[in-house]
């Protein structure tokens, strides 16, 4: 399968707890996006990443969270001292660089990580 | 006021009917909009996506944006009960050089067989 992997798929842990995700883009893609989907609403932007750089961070992003792309390939996301308002599906998009300006740059989604605090 | 307002729904259909799904937003530099659908515990996949005003049609599939009126619209002609998920309209313009997407909340269709 060479779309957008995601592990754990499934994570329940405990208040207080650190949690680690970790994201597999599209190899050739060289864009790497967080997104955060809780019940009934649609994803919502965490932060961006060009290769190893972190580009852009959400105000959702508060400093319990932090992300990594170490060597621009895969990325992790971990939400340390994890709060029950932590619990929901988190996202995981890639895309390649820039088109042209008509074009949009697809976001390849994974199947996202649920994560449920207890 | 969220910059992409959607109806929740749900929405439940029969099979055959034409589904029209729609959202308004409120930014002016939004260039990009798409329609995203995701099945349940999975994410959203691209369906299809208009740059600036204008229709786009894939198969059962229509795709409609007024700048004008900040709306957007999507149609499923001849709605199959596989076509039962949750709609996402979306939207997009550029912001520190790349493509950043905004979301609506997400339309969830019903198509009975």
């Amino acid at each position: 399968d060479t779309g957008v992997s995601q592990d754990p798929r499934h994570k329940i842990t405990k208040r207080g707890q650190n949690v680690t995700f970790r994201c597999d883009p599209i190899s050739e893609h060289n864009r790497l996006y967080w997104y955060r989907q809780t019940l009934g609403q649609g994803p919502e932007f965490l932060t961006y990443f060009q290769n190893e750089a972190q580009l852009e961070k959400s105000r959702l992003l508060s400093d319990r969270f932090s992300a990594e792309r170490p060597k621009g390939s895969f990325s992790t996301l971990e939400i340390q001292r994890t709060e029950q308002g932590d619990s929901a599906m988190y996202l995981c998009a890639s895309s390649s660089g820039l088109q042209g300006r008509t074009a949009y740059n697809e976001q390849f989604f994974g199947p996202g990580t649920r994560l449920t605090v207890l | 006021q969220k910059e992409v307002e959607q109806d929740p729904g749900p929405l439940s259909v029969p099979e055959g009917a034409i589904v029209s799904l729609n959202c308004t937003y409120s930014n002016s530099a939004f260039q990009y909009f798409m329609w995203y659908r995701q099945y349940s515990r999975k994410g959203p996949e691209l369906l299809m996506y208009t740059y600036s005003s204008g229709n786009k049609e894939d198969g059962r599939f229509t795709a409609q944006v007024d700048k004008s009126s900040k709306y957007i619209s999507l149609f499923i002609r001849d709605s199959q009960p596989s076509d039962s998920a949750t709609y996402l309209c979306a939207m997009s313009g550029y912001s520190g050089g790349y493509q950043k997407v905004t979301f609506g909340t997400g339309t969830k269709l019903q198509v009975i067989p």
